[in-house]
């Protein structure tokens, strides 16, 4: 069964870091690309950023390009999020997601976990 | 003006079908891209419903109904997902999703309720 789980995720100050954490398992971890997506309160889904299976790929949204990193420990079947320079706008429900495979690994997002809640607040 | 426009909101009853559009920004070519559709109920995940290109080139995600189904509306240069013999366990929030210039993008979604 494949599971993913986000941790990390904490009340922080305007202008704090946090990093978030992902564990998979129940698939070959290094096979497969990885997203982060967040939900802020009561809105939509905005995506933030991709990662290839062996990190030789990777993308960042806008609203996060230069504050936000993500990374990857395929030995350690884990998804990383670096977060820099926080905001109260960040302040959302962080997902990670497995993307699907082959051509759609930066498209098909068939697998999320269960998030972690990021409060950015004084 | 965004990538991807959805209406806010959409109502059907049981049984009936309901039609969401998910609309290209003005001059982006419909035909380019592969148009994703996620449904996520209250409470609950998002979950990968379908993607669809074309006729030939569309997928069904695992376990979603063949009552869901993709299109493409040239005329309004709008991606679409349609359900038909809607059930109460549909009412979710719907969000369309595409890869434009090296992001992925979702549009802001629609919530369907069933009445």
């Amino acid at each position: 069964e494949v599971q993913l789980v986000e941790s990390g995720g904490d009340l922080v100050q305007p202008g704090g870091s946090l990093r978030l954490s992902c564990v998979a398992s129940g698939f070959t971890f290094s096979s497969y690309g990885m997203h982060w997506v967040r939900q802020a309160p009561g809105k939509g889904l905005e995506w933030l950023s991709y990662i290839s299976s062996s990190a030789s790929t990777i993308h960042y949204a806008d609203s996060v390009m230069g504050r936000f990193t993500i990374s990857r420990d395929n030995a350690k079947n884990s998804l990383y999020l670096q977060m820099n320079s926080l905001r109260a706008d960040d302040t959302a429900v962080y997902f990670c997601a497995r993307g699907g495979e082959g051509s759609t690994a930066k498209t098909l997002l068939d697998y999320w976990g269960q998030g972690t809640l990021v409060t950015v607040s004084s | 003006q965004p990538v991807l426009t959805q209406p806010t909101s959409l109502s059907a009853s049981p049984g009936a079908s309901a039609r969401f559009t998910c609309t290209l920004r003005s001059g982006m070519n419909l035909d380019s891209y592969r148009i994703y559709w996620y449904q996520q109920k209250p409470g609950s995940l998002p979950r990968y419903l379908l993607r669809y290109m074309s006729d030939s080139d569309k997928h069904q995600g695992s376990g979603v109904p063949s009552r869901f189904s993709g299109s493409k509306d040239a005329s309004t240069n709008a991606g679409l997902l349609l359900i038909s013999g809607l059930q109460s366990e549909d009412e979710a929030d719907y969000y369309c999703a595409i890869w434009y210039s090296s992001t992925l993008i979702f549009g802001g979604g629609t919530k369907l309720t069933v009445l």
